[in-house]
């Protein structure tokens, strides 16, 4: 039973450069979020879809874009980099979008160094 | 604005010893507060969660406590083992029709042996 994936790994970029980030949630699970973990903190929330739909966005700028396809993937979009972008780039996957039932697992990330 | 507060950042205890950890939210409306375990290099894992109509729960030598009055809750570890050092993450979440999780910014534990 395969867990939540993330491709790349690892991913090195210049600044100004765009970058596109993959995720595929565990069979069966609907919503997908994803968190930026600077180093030494804790992660912290950008997007949630669910059904194909933004469900939630946290306090990131317009350069961060997400979709999430037919088959509950998704990509995570981020244009014009910049420095402070460097972090890893976590994925949750879960059942449902609602609040009521939100456990959450997480794939093993997307490394992003940005030079 | 939405806001959880984690203690302490480190804690360092004897093998065998008890580890507690602290966290405090913001939104009265959280109803969902899981713990995440987070190995150097490795993803987050789920290690337990607690729902606002329970104000306890345990799972072999781990267990959590929510104070929904105070906005509180915490984990605490049991006969703590070498392998229990990693970094902890408290989070809050439900408050809205989202999945979105506000974490902490996490403890580091260290079980000596």
């Amino acid at each position: 039973d395969a867990g939540v994936t993330q491709s790349p790994t690892h991913l090195i970029k210049t600044r100004g450069q765009q970058v596109t980030l993959r995720c595929s949630p565990i069979s069966g699970h609907k919503s997908v979020s994803w968190y930026q973990q600077v180093l030494g903190q804790g992660p912290q929330f950008i997007f949630q879809y669910y059904e194909k739909e933004e469900r939630g966005r946290g306090n990131f700028p317009d350069r961060f874009s997400a979709r999430q396809f037919p088959n509950y993937s998704s990509e995570l979009n981020v244009n014009a980099l910049l420095l402070g972008d460097s972090a890893l780039y976590l994925c949750a996957s879960s059942y449902t979008g609602t609040g009521g039932y939100n456990e959450q697992f997480f794939g093993p990330g997307t490394r992003l160094t940005v030079l | 604005g939405e806001n959880v507060e984690q203690h302490p950042s480190t804690l360092s205890v004897q093998e065998g010893d008890s580890a507690v950890i602290k966290c405090t939210y913001s939104d009265s409306a959280s109803n969902y507060f899981p713990w995440y375990k987070q190995e150097l290099g490795k993803r987050p894992q789920l290690i337990i969660d607690i729902r606002s109509n329970v104000g306890e729960k345990k799972d072999q030598r781990i267990a959590v406590t929510l104070n929904k009055t105070a906005k509180h809750f915490s984990l605490h570890i049991t006969e703590t083992q070498p392998e229990d050092s990693a970094v902890y993450f408290c989070a809050a979440g439900g408050s809205s029709n989202t999945g979105k999780l506000i974490f902490g910014q996490g403890t580091t534990l260290q079980v000596k042996p």
